[in-house]
């Protein structure tokens, strides 16, 4: 499994747009980039998920470069309630082979009035 | 439409005692399972995973063990606690049968604290 590295913390503000950024240097053909939100004593819940370039749902957007070296994901106008922790996983589809999930440390988002 | 379900939602066991954490998935047939624990202010560590009955890789060494006696349910074990094996515990499973994904659906978890 390609192994993720992205910031421990990031501390923002409402309505501001946050952008948490991926690193995978090791991203294989067939790996996807998924990323996932976890509020404190909850699981983890499916943000999105992309192979290439753009995508985009009614929560966020995944921008993903042609190398796919990295991916940044990209909260539009953040409120109070988007303060959680973001994971950045990479990895083949799970359905295949029983493929794991294994997450990173996270992101710790803070958002403030 | 697909259910997790995970119990209890909170546990203290003294150290040396045993353990049965079970879950139980919903609307879905054939779905790999995984148990993760995390500690405090921590990320998630996956401890076991399963792509079919009786089929089980563990990912840590610990005192820990885990079975799927049926396609549906996974259940994390333990004959005697440490200390260290406090943490919150998850399940979740993957495998939508309409088609491949990356999406996992966790379960609410179990907070253990070993005394």
């Amino acid at each position: 499994l390609a192994k993720t590295t992205q910031p421990i913390s990031m501390d923002s503000y409402e309505g501001q747009e946050v952008n948490i950024t991926c690193s995978h240097n090791n991203i294989a053909t067939n790996d996807y980039i998924t990323w996932y939100q976890q509020f404190p004593s909850q699981g983890p819940r499916f943000i999105i998920q992309g192979y290439k370039t753009k995508v985009t749902n009614e929560v966020a957007s995944l921008f993903i470069p042609a190398d796919r070296k990295s991916s940044t994901l990209s909260l539009p106008r953040v409120s109070l309630s988007d303060t959680a922790v973001y994971y950045c996983l990479v990895g083949g589809l799970i359905k295949a082979a029983g493929n794991k999930l294994t997450f990173g440390g996270g992101t710790r988002v803070l958002v403030k009035p | 439409s697909q259910t997790i379900h995970q119990w209890p939602a909170t546990l203290v066991q003294p150290v040396g005692s045993p353990l049965s954490l079970e879950c139980t998935v919903e609307g879905t047939s054939n779905p790999n399972l995984y148990w993760y624990r995390q500690a405090a202010g921590r990320g998630l560590q996956l401890l076991f995973y399963s792509v079919g009955i009786g089929q089980i890789s563990s990912e840590v060494p610990q005192n820990l063990s885990a079975s799927r006696p049926q396609d549906r349910q996974f259940i994390l074990s333990s004959k005697k606690l440490l200390l260290s094996d406090s943490g919150f515990y998850l399940c979740a499973w993957s495998g939508e049968g309409e088609g491949d994904s990356t999406e996992a659906f966790f379960g609410q978890g179990t907070r253990l604290t070993v005394v």
